[in-house]
């Protein structure tokens, strides 16, 4: 497809689950950028990608919290042992520019922990 | 330390006025860039403006028009004779060079609704 595609699009886990979310970008977009957002709430930050590399992984807000890219391509965010205060949509963003673009934003994949 | 602050969190107006959504934003740097992201209720955010920190201009798209003014460090978004389906969640964004990572800071977004 032409634009950022999120899957999950929902996933309804257990709490202490681990769970994967993905991201593949627009094609030759080289910037990644993974997002919270909860319910009502702004986006926060959680990691960027440039290529394959994570230059900031500050807004990662547990140890629970990784992510990967491959291929400067798709993206893979893992939360292990879930947690309610994980629920949240995670939104992921492309760019083609370093910093200076437009984000182009996936719809999202809502994470729901019982 | 890089902060978009929109203060307004609901704002809610009848058809056809006019409305102004605020952003504020704090930065060190001399170059940096400005955004604005409509959030519909279908959930994607949609891209609707950028700026650099050099250009001043004010800037007119239809019934949208943007207000930058580096002396205030704000960067409002003005709606004109506002329509329904204006009804979203606005996002002002920020995004700068941090060591190396361009990091996008989002305010927490304005709830505009427009009511027929």
């Amino acid at each position: 497809g032409a634009g950022v595609s999120q899957s999950p699009s929902n996933k309804v886990t257990e709490k202490g689950k681990d769970v994967e979310l993905r991201c593949d970008p627009i094609s030759g977009h080289t910037a990644l950028y993974w997002y919270r957002q909860s319910l009502g709430q702004g986006l926060e930050f959680l990691i960027y990608f440039q290529g394959n590399s994570a230059p900031d992984k500050s807004g990662l807000p547990s140890d629970r919290f990784s992510a990967e890219r491959t291929g400067g391509s798709v993206s893979t965010l893992t939360i292990q042992r879930t947690q309610q205060e994980d629920s949240a949509v995670y939104l992921c963003a492309s760019s083609p520019l370093r910093g200076a673009g437009e984000l182009f934003f996936g719809e999202g994949s809502r994470l729901t922990v019982l | 330390a890089q902060k978009v602050t929109q203060a307004q969190t609901e704002i809610s107006v009848v058809e056809k006025e006019d409305v102004t959504l605020d952003c504020v934003y704090e930065t060190r740097d001399t170059t940096y860039y400005l955004f604005w992201y409509k959030q519909p209720p279908s959930g994607e955010l949609v891209f609707l403006i950028r700026r650099n920190s050099f250009d001043e201009q004010n800037e007119i798209s239809g019934r949208y028009s943007w207000n930058f003014q580096k002396s205030t460090s704000s960067f409002n978004f003005t709606i004109t004779a506002s329509q329904v389906v204006d009804s979203a969640v606005y996002f002002c964004a920020l995004s700068e060079d941090t060591s190396g990572t361009y990091k996008y800071i989002f305010g927490t977004g304005t709830r505009l609704k427009v009511l027929a």
